[in-house]
């Protein structure tokens, strides 16, 4: 079975520029979740999806950031404009069903910097 | 508010021998469960080990096991026969309200010396 894909790996961007990332979750996982994770801390979740409705997005920065899953399946996050603190590492992840028992499965992630 | 803490920024421990990372938690919740995940340098997260609120028993993988213990809301890791590649940050999670987003604490380096 193939893990949760992301892409690119690894982005370096000035302050105020776009950028965008993309997500394919595990194949037949209905949830998926945006997470970031500035050095030194732990993940932070930004958004939540199920399917392709938003189950929670109360800490992401709306203002700035976005996120979309279209047809339930693949998913982007754009940061437009990005400020310096947005350097981290965007995790995303998967999971079969919403429960609490339920693993959660994680890509390998995208390095941002911003310059 | 729901809260994860990992008081130990960093540990040693020489190679086979066992560690226990600790973690604590903090819910007003009845139902959640709780995870331990691996990151080493590469920046996977790495899924360790479950344990669900209402289990009795605690749980094993391997050469992990955690120690739940509820009263206390604490939920160690032991790491049993430590390897050189054990060597990653090592982060205690916790999820509620039936499938919501995962709590982190701030992690645990830990460091295994031959």
């Amino acid at each position: 079975e193939a893990g949760v894909a992301q892409s690119p790996r690894y982005k370096i961007i000035e302050k105020r520029q776009s950028v965008a990332f993309w997500c394919n979750p595990i194949s037949g996982h209905a949830t998926l979740y945006w997470y970031q994770q500035i050095l030194g801390q732990g993940p932070k979740l930004l958004i939540q999806f199920q399917n392709n409705g938003v189950v929670d997005d109360s800490q992401l920065p709306k203002d700035r950031f976005s996120a979309e899953r279209l047809k339930g399946v693949d998913s982007t996050l754009k940061i437009q404009p990005a400020k310096l603190e947005d350097s981290a590492v965007y995790l995303c992840a998967s999971s079969l069903v919403l429960a609490n028992y339920n693993e959660q499965f994680f890509g390998p992630g995208t390095r941002l910097t911003v310059l | 508010a729901q809260k994860i803490t990992q008081t130990q920024p960093g540990m040693f421990v020489q190679e086979k021998e066992a560690v226990t990372l600790d973690c604590t938690y903090d819910t007003s919740d009845q139902s959640y469960g709780l995870f331990w995940y691996k990151q080493p340098s590469s920046g996977e997260m790495i899924f360790l080990i479950y344990q669900g609120s209402y289990d009795e028993q605690n749980a094993t993988e391997g050469r992990y096991s955690l120690n739940f213990q509820k009263a206390r809301k604490s939920a160690n890791l032991v790491i049993s026969a430590s390897q050189l590649g054990d060597s990653a940050m090592y982060f205690c999670a916790m999820r509620y309200n039936q499938g919501g987003k995962l709590i982190f604490g701030q992690g645990t380096e830990l460091s295994v010396k031959p």
